[in-house]
């Protein structure tokens, strides 16, 4: 109930291409879904964040896209650069500081 | 701002030594979380402060472990006695507020452990 199951472990795209990585989830209470980036040598940072109250929420190439019935959430990455190279997790959290995260994609953008 | 300061940033010891891992929060930061991060077990909140005071350690994994906040500015994770299934890279994160949902949390780089 607790878990966040995110999907592909890892990832390679071409640059200029659309990077898409998956999360899911069962509890119904969590209203909360952040993205962390993580580069290599470096703390998590959030990247962008959604309530389940909005389908979808952009920021620059960064889109979360929220299916509630489904219980499932995504990141897409537009115009991925190799810039973007690193590893991004998903979390969930029920009104709490308590995120719960996944268990991470490491993304790959080739030059 | 210097961001979330974390000391040492790799600590090598062997089995059965005591570990002691150091954070400075961001200032004006009222939350601290001390999180662990591993292949198998991904993150993980091991305690969260509020105030400097321990507010849920729920996840520390059993009593080898403390942590400590004397002060708004430093907080320490021990490990005593370490154990190689230690081994893994412990961040320390702070937020500005009192640990709320949409309360960012900003991580430190993080201290890699091995535990030998």
């Amino acid at each position: 109930q607790q878990q966040v199951k995110q999907s592909p472990q890892s990832l390679i795209v071409q640059k200029g291409g659309i990077s898409i990585i998956n999360c899911a989830y069962e509890n119904t209470a969590f209203d909360y879904f952040p993205w962390y980036q993580q580069f290599p040598g470096k703390g998590p940072a959030l990247l962008i964040a959604i309530r389940p109250d909005v389908s979808e929420k952009k920021e620059g190439r960064f889109t979360i896209s929220f299916n509630k019935s489904a219980k499932q959430f995504s990141l897409h990455i537009m115009d991925s650069q190799p810039g973007d190279s690193a590893t991004y997790f998903c979390a969930a959290t029920s009104g709490t500081y308590k995120y719960i995260f996944g268990t991470g994609t490491r993304l790959k953008v080739l030059a | 701002d210097a961001g979330v300061i974390q000391s040492p940033r790799h600590e090598v010891t062997e089995m059965g030594q005591e570990v002691t891992l150091r954070c400075k929060p961001i200032s004006g930061h009222n939350s601290l979380f001390w999180y662990r991060q591993t292949m198998m077990r991904g993150l993980e909140l091991l305690i969260y402060f509020n105030n400097n005071v321990p507010i849920d350690d729920s996840g520390m994994p059993e009593d080898r472990f403390s942590a400590k906040m004397p002060n708004a500015s430093f907080s320490t994770l021990k490990i005593q006695p370490s154990e190689p299934r230690d081994s893994a890279v412990y961040f320390c994160a702070s937020s500005l507020r009192q640990g709320w949902t949409t309360d960012t949390q900003y991580f430190g780089p993080g201290t890699r452990l091995t535990v030998l």
